[in-house]
C-alpha cells in the first residue's frame, strides 16, 4: 500500500489569487502520478498524467511539476476564479495494478 | 461522445441484502476499475479489469465483495449480505488501455446506504 498525502486539505482563496498545494507519495518503484479535479455532483476529471522526474505539464491556468527523487508534486493555480472550485485528488502508482489516491485538497475560491 | 455511467446513482438497501451496481465504460476502453469512497478519504482501490478478466482484485475487503465483466465491456459489482460499513460512493473508471500512461475517465459514482 502506497501512502499518498495531499496539503492543505482545504484551501480557502479570493478571485484572482493564485495558489498551489502539494502531492506527496514514496519515491521507490514510482510509476506515475496522476492529477483529477473533481467538482461537486461531478465526475473526476483527469487534469494530468506525469510519468518522468521533472515533467512540467500546464492546461490553460492550471500547471503540474513532477519530482520523483523526493516523491512530490505541486498543482499551481494562476489567477484562481471561482470556476476553479472543486476537489483536486493526486493518485500515485508504482510497479503494480493499483492507483493510490490521496484524500484530496478541497479549493473554495471566492468571488 | 458518451462518457462512464453508473447505475443506479443512489442506493439505499437494509443490512443483509445483496445490491449490484452497474458500470457502463466508454466503448472501446479496455481497463476497467472499481474504487470505493468513503466520507473524508481518497478513492480506495477495490478490483482491475483488462478485458473480460479480473486483473487484480487485491482490494475487495472480503468475499462478500464480487465483480464482474463477462463481455469486456459493462461491470457489475456485486455485495453479498451489505454491512453498514459498506456505505461510501462507489465510483467506476475505465481507460483506453492499462498502464500509468492512460488517464482514467470516472464515472458520476453510485451512492449506497446500508440502514
Amino acid at each position: 500500500i502506497l501512502n499518498v498525502e495531499q496539503s492543505p486539505q482545504s484551501l480557502h482563496v479570493q478571485e484572482g489569487d493564485s495558489t498551489n498545494f502539494t502531492c506527496s507519495f514514496p519515491s521507490s518503484n514510482f510509476y506515475a502520478l496522476h492529477w483529477y479535479r473533481w467538482e461537486t455532483a461531478k465526475s473526476p476529471e483527469a487534469l494530468f498524467v506525469m510519468t518522468l522526474n521533472g515533467d512540467e505539464k500546464k492546461k490553460g491556468r492550471i500547471s503540474a511539476t513532477l519530482n520523483t527523487k523526493e516523491g512530490y508534486s505541486y498543482l499551481y493555480i494562476k489567477g484562481s476564479q471561482p470556476e476553479d472550485s472543486a476537489t483536486y485528488l493526486c493518485a500515485s502508482k508504482d510497479t503494480g495494478n493499483q492507483f493510490y489516491f490521496g484524500t484530496g485538497t478541497s479549493l473554495t475560491v471566492i468571488p | 461522445g458518451a462518457g462512464v455511467s453508473q447505475t443506479p446513482s443512489n442506493k439505499v438497501t437494509e443490512k443483509g441484502k445483496y445490491v449490484e451496481l452497474r458500470c457502463d465504460p466508454i466503448s472501446g476502453h479496455t481497463a476497467l476499475y472499481w474504487y470505493r469512497q468513503s466520507l473524508g478519504q481518497g478513492p480506495e482501490f477495490l478490483i482491475y479489469f483488462q478485458g473480460t478478466g479480473a486483473a487484480d482484485d487485491s482490494g475487495l475487503p472480503n468475499d462478500r465483495f464480487f465483480a464482474v465483466r463477462p463481455e469486456g465491456s459493462v461491470s457489475t459489482l456485486k455485495i453479498q449480505r451489505t454491512e453498514r460499513g459498506d456505505s461510501a460512493v462507489y465510483l467506476c473508471a475505465s481507460s483506453l488501455r492499462a498502464g500509468s500512461a492512460y488517464e482514467q475517465y470516472f464515472g458520476p459514482g453510485t451512492r449506497l446506504t446500508v440502514t
